[in-house]
Parts: C-alpha cells; sequence; structure tokens
C-alpha cells in the first residue's frame, strides 16, 4: 500500500521557538494533504487542508499565522509551529491523499508528538 | 450540525466477537469509514462502506445503513494485538472526513 513518512516522529522544544514537521509521499503523488492535530483519548481535528501549489484552507479556530503549512511539491507537505507553546503541544498527523485511490486513497503519516516546554 | 458518536470504551475476551456501533449525522454522505489506532500511532485504514449492506473482511466486517445514519465494525475471533482504538469517520458532500471521538477496544485473556 501507498506509505506516508513524517518527520520527526518526536520533538521537543522550548516554549518561544519554531518546530517544522515534515509529510512526504512515498510512492504516490499527492494532490492534497491534511493536517492534523489529536489530544489523548479524543479524536482526530482536522486543521488544515492544502493542495500543491496552492495556499491552505484552515479550519475555524486554527491560527493560520501560527500554524504555517507549505506544499510546495505533490509529495511534501510542512508544517512550521511559529512561536510554539505548551498548549501546543499534541500529536500531529498528516493525512495524505492519493487521486488514483478513490475514496479509499488516504493514507496517514506516523505522527509526530510535540512537547514544548 | 454534523456529529458522529460511537461508545467511549469496550470490553472483550480474547477469542469472542465484538460490535462497534457507530451513527452519523453529516451534511451529504460519500462512505463510512472504519480506522484502528493503536496508542501513539497514526490510524490504519480498515474498511470503507458507501452502499447499504455488510462488507466482510477477513475476520472484520463492516456494515452500513444509510437510511439509518448507522454502521458498525465487527470483530471476530478477537486477538490481544486488536487492543486499540477504532474511528469511525463519515465523508461529508466536501469529501471531508469527519471523525468520531474513536471506541477503546480492550481485550480480555
Amino acid at each position: 500500500g501507498a506509505v506516508v513518512s513524517q518527520h520527526p516522529s518526536r520533538v521537543i522544544c522550548k516554549s518561544g521557538t519554531s518546530v517544522k514537521i515534515e509529510c512526504r509521499s512515498l510512492d504516490f503523488q499527492a494532490t492534497t494533504m491534511f493536517w492534523y492535530r489529536q489530544f489523548p483519548k479524543k479524536s482526530l481535528m482536522l486543521m488544515a487542508t492544502s493542495n500543491e501549489g496552492s495556499k491552505a484552507t484552515y479550519e475555524q479556530g486554527v491560527e493560520k499565522d501560527k500554524f504555517l503549512i507549505n506544499h510546495a511539491s505533490l509529495t511534501l507537505s510542512t508544517l512550521t509551529v511559529t512561536s510554539a507553546h505548551p498548549e501546543d503541544s499534541s500529536f500531529y498527523i498528516c493525512s495524505a491523499r492519493d487521486p488514483a485511490g478513490g475514496e479509499m486513497g488516504r493514507y496517514f503519516g506516523p505522527g509526530t508528538r510535540l512537547t514544548v516546554t | 450540525g454534523q456529529n458522529i458518536d460511537q461508545p467511549t470504551e469496550m470490553t472483550a475476551t480474547e477469542g469472542a466477537i465484538v460490535q462497534i456501533n457507530c451513527t452519523y449525522q453529516t451534511s451529504g454522505f460519500n462512505g463510512l469509514f472504519w480506522y484502528q489506532q493503536h496508542a501513539g500511532e497514526a490510524p490504519t485504514f480498515l474498511s470503507y462502506n458507501v452502499l447499504d449492506g455488510l462488507e466482510e473482511k477477513g475476520r472484520f466486517s463492516s456494515f452500513l445503513s444509510r437510511s439509518k445514519g448507522y454502521s458498525y465494525l465487527l470483530l471476530k475471533e478477537l486477538q490481544m494485538k486488536d487492543s486499540a482504538s477504532y474511528l469511525c469517520a463519515s465523508m461529508d458532500s466536501n469529501y471531508q472526513l469527519i471523525w468520531g471521538a474513536g471506541t477503546k477496544l480492550i481485550i480480555k485473556p
């Protein structure tokens, strides 16, 4: 099956610093990528949807200046958490859509555990 | 509004059968997904239903009734490795996935 990688898998940073998370589709071209965050024992919360070469569409309540998303190529999207605060600590998961897979063509990365101290 | 409901937690015995229910209300409907998520890992795809009826795939089966806004995931011959959270997600008219909070399944020997 299709593979989506995420890097890093875990990151600890200090308050006020920025962290970049990469999401790559390894064996397909992802026209659309999704960024989610998940709190313990909670469901996935969609943060934004990004299409290659265009600006990301953010969900209501998600600060686009704080969570910068770049989808520069069909295989790479990045999420940068700027000026991180402890409340940004969470599990961040990306998902990529393989257009050849129809509705089932959505694949998840392994997630990134962010801890802000 | 859009809403997905599923039980928070269920417990079952190794070797037994368990059914996890999900009810959904979404703006439009383009299918119902079930994912498995082990703690600290990303979800993995289990099943997709867009037509009414039962889809069987090995030990796992998924059922959909569109008129009732209802689905269930049936797990047979439970194994300890099946202990995980099971997420129900409905795809709305914009092809966005609307997620349930997940059902934590605990398997006891």
